[in-house]
């Protein structure tokens, strides 16, 4: 069966620091794979999607960057944290397509202090 | 782009009783609807889903309906255990050929004993 792991549960960084969250995916190959963003009591917010190796699309202009450097390993990174990065970050793949069957992560509660 | 928006924002309703949300988006070409159930400090989890050659899908407790000329969904949930209290978004595929969804803001809903 599939899972999915992401670490760490929890981070608590300075502003000003480098973040990297790492997200991979088992027993599919060739994932969608997505990074969303959720601040405190709001909705889901999809930061980047990747269909395949090295390629990279962003919803949305950041601090933040992702990469993709092997099938079922995603990766999302800032050199440098702001205040608003503050968050919870979900790593998420489907097989189908429009995003289909979407299997999220546990999680990283980010705090950027 | 799609937009997706829900109601109510907040939901509260006696144990037992039945609940409904209510779901609107703007792309008449999205095919595909999810609702994803989070609780408290977890992830979001696919609860059910709905294409649109479908009017209506059932699974035990929940049912999904699809109004495809007034592009509406809807959640119900019947006989409501403390269990269900959770926060519900819903979602619907984006037609753009990329592989991903449009999430609402989601619901609150409560249960109450």
């Amino acid at each position: 069966s599939q899972t999915i792991h992401q670490w760490p549960a929890t981070l608590v960084q300075p502003v000003g620091s480098p973040l990297s969250l790492e997200c991979t995916v088992e027993g599919t190959s060739n994932p969608n794979l997505y990074w969303y963003r959720q601040a405190a009591g709001r909705g889901l917010q999809l930061l980047f999607y990747s269909v395949g190796i090295g390629q990279i699309s962003s919803e949305v202009p950041q601090n933040l960057s992702a990469s993709r450097p092997q099938d079922r390993q995603f990766i999302l990174s800032s050199k440098k944290l702001l205040l608003s990065d503050s968050g919870f970050y979900l790593c998420a793949w489907s097989v189908g397509g429009f995003g289909e069957k979407l299997f999220f992560g546990s999680g990283t509660q980010l705090s950027v202090l | 782009g799609e937009n997706v928006e829900q109601h109510p924002s907040t939901l509260s309703v006696q144990e037992g009783d039945s609940a409904v949300i209510k779901c609107t988006y703007s792309d008449s070409a999205s095919n595909y609807f999810p609702w994803y159930k989070q609780e408290l400090g977890k992830r979001p989890q696919l609860i059910i889903d709905i294409r649109s050659n479908v009017g209506e899908k059932k699974d035990q407790r929940i049912a999904v309906t699809l109004n495809k000329t007034a592009k509406h969904f809807s959640l119900h949930i019947t006989e409501t255990q403390p269990e269900d209290s959770a926060v519900y978004f819903c979602a619907a595929s984006i037609t753009d050929g990329n592989n991903r969804l449009a999430f609402g803001k989601g619901n609150q809903v409560v249960v109450i004993p």
